[in-house]
Parts: structure tokens; C-alpha cells; sequence
């Protein structure tokens, strides 16, 4: 079975511009969801997809976005780009069975704004 | 809203020994702690998790207690081995049935095993 795929792997960007990321699950998982991780920062959650419905939005400015295809693969925007967006965006994929979840990260897109 | 420390913020043990990470968190209302390893320059992944409703969770050399009163969980490594080297996160948040809220991730423990 496939893992998480993510694309582009590495992207440079310049301030004002926009980018869009993309993500493809595994096979059957219906929960993608984000997150971003800097040195000073941390990891931290931008939103999480299910059926193609937004369910959960981490505390981020209005210009990081996301969407969710029928197929499960997301997509995340982030428009007016800053040099603090700079960053590894991480996508997971999830799949609940009862209480038990199954998560699996890709590998990553470094975004890098000049 | 919720927040999540962690300690300590870098731990080095000896090959064997046990390596205790530990968290607290501030919103009563979570009930779903999961935990994962990072190794350096890969991806994330989850290896354990624990749920409100239980105290104590086990998977080989790793286990994870949850002390719901005092609003901290931690992580127990025993045995540890020179590729459990890698930055350890925690995180909180609230779940139900099938989606849960925003994940708050402690800032990661780095921990090194000394051969």
C-alpha cells in the first residue's frame, strides 16, 4: 500500500506570492489533515479534512486555506506569503477504528519565502 | 484554549537505562493524548496514544500514563536503544467519535541514547 505523498517537496517562494501544496492519503483514509513545523514554533495544527468538510482549524491566519477532492486528496493555499511562512508542511492521513487511530505523515513540502 | 509544555526539553540517557518524558495540559475537556517520534530529517509518526478513560497504555518498551486530575501524561521508554534517538512530541486535544478538535503539540523532547 502506497504511503502519504506529498508535492512539491521543496518550493521557493517570494514574499506577496501564493502557493498551493498538495496531499495524497493512503488508500482509504478519509481524515488529511495539516500542520506546519518551524524550529521556533514547533509543530502545530493548521485544519483537518474529512469528506471533503473543513472539521478543524488550528489558529492560523485566514490566508492558509485547504480543500478536500472526492477522492480524499487535499490541497492547502496559503496566499500573501510571508517570510515567516517559511517552513516544513507536514499532511497526515488518517484512519479511525473505534477509538484506535492509524496516522501516517508524508514526507513533507520545506517552503522556503525570500 | 489549550496549551501544552513539556519537559525536560533535552534528556540523554545511557544504552538500557529508562527515559521518562513528561507533559501537562491546560484544558480539562481533552481527552486524547497522542505522542510521536520524530528522527532527524524524517517525517512525524505516531506511536502511541492514550485516551481519557484510561490510566495506563503499553506497547513493548514504550508506555504511556495519564494522571487525569493532575492534567499530565508521560512517556515511559525502558531499555532504551541507540535508535530511539530522536525529538519526542506530545500533544492534546478533544475527541469525538471520529474527528477531534485542534491538536495542541508540546515544543519536543530531544533525546539522545548514549551507546
Amino acid at each position: 500500500k502506497a504511503g502519504v505523498t506529498q508535492t512539491p517537496r521543496y518550493l521557493i517562494k517570494t514574499r506577496g506570492q501564493q502557493v498551493t501544496l498538495s496531499c495524497s492519503p493512503i488508500s482509504g483514509h478519509r481524515s488529511v489533515s495539516w500542520y506546519q513545523q518551524t524550529p521556533g514554533q514547533g509543530l502545530q495544527f493548521l485544519f483537518e479534512y474529512f469528506s471533503e468538510t473543513q472539521r478543524n482549524k488550528g489558529n492560523f491566519p485566514g490566508r492558509f486555506s485547504g480543500r478536500q477532492f472526492s477522492n480524499s486528496r487535499s490541497e492547502m493555499n496559503v496566499s500573501t506569503l510571508e517570510l515567516g511562512d517559511s517552513a516544513l508542511y507536514l499532511c497526515a492521513s488518517s484512519l479511525w477504528a473505534g477509538s484506535q487511530e492509524t496516522q501516517y505523515f508524508g514526507p513533507g513540502t520545506r517552503l522556503l519565502v525570500l | 484554549g489549550e496549551n501544552v509544555e513539556q519537559h525536560p526539553s533535552t534528556l540523554s540517557v545511557q544504552e538500557g537505562d529508562s527515559a521518562v518524558i513528561k507533559c501537562t495540559y491546560s484544558d480539562s475537556a481533552s481527552n486524547y493524548f497522542p505522542w510521536y517520534k520524530q528522527e532527524l530529517g524524517k517525517r512525524p509518526q505516531l506511536i502511541i496514544d492514550i485516551r481519557s478513560n484510561v490510566g495506563e497504555k503499553k506497547d513493548q518498551r514504550i508506555a504511556v500514563t495519564l494522571n487525569k486530575t493532575a492534567k499530565h501524561f508521560s512517556l515511559h521508554i525502558t531499555e532504551t536503544q541507540p535508535e530511539d534517538s530522536a525529538v519526542y512530541f506530545c500533544a492534546a486535544t478533544l475527541h469525538e467519535k471520529t474527528s477531534y478538535d485542534k491538536v495542541i503539540f508540546g515544543p519536543g523532547t530531544s533525546l539522545s541514547v548514549i551507546p
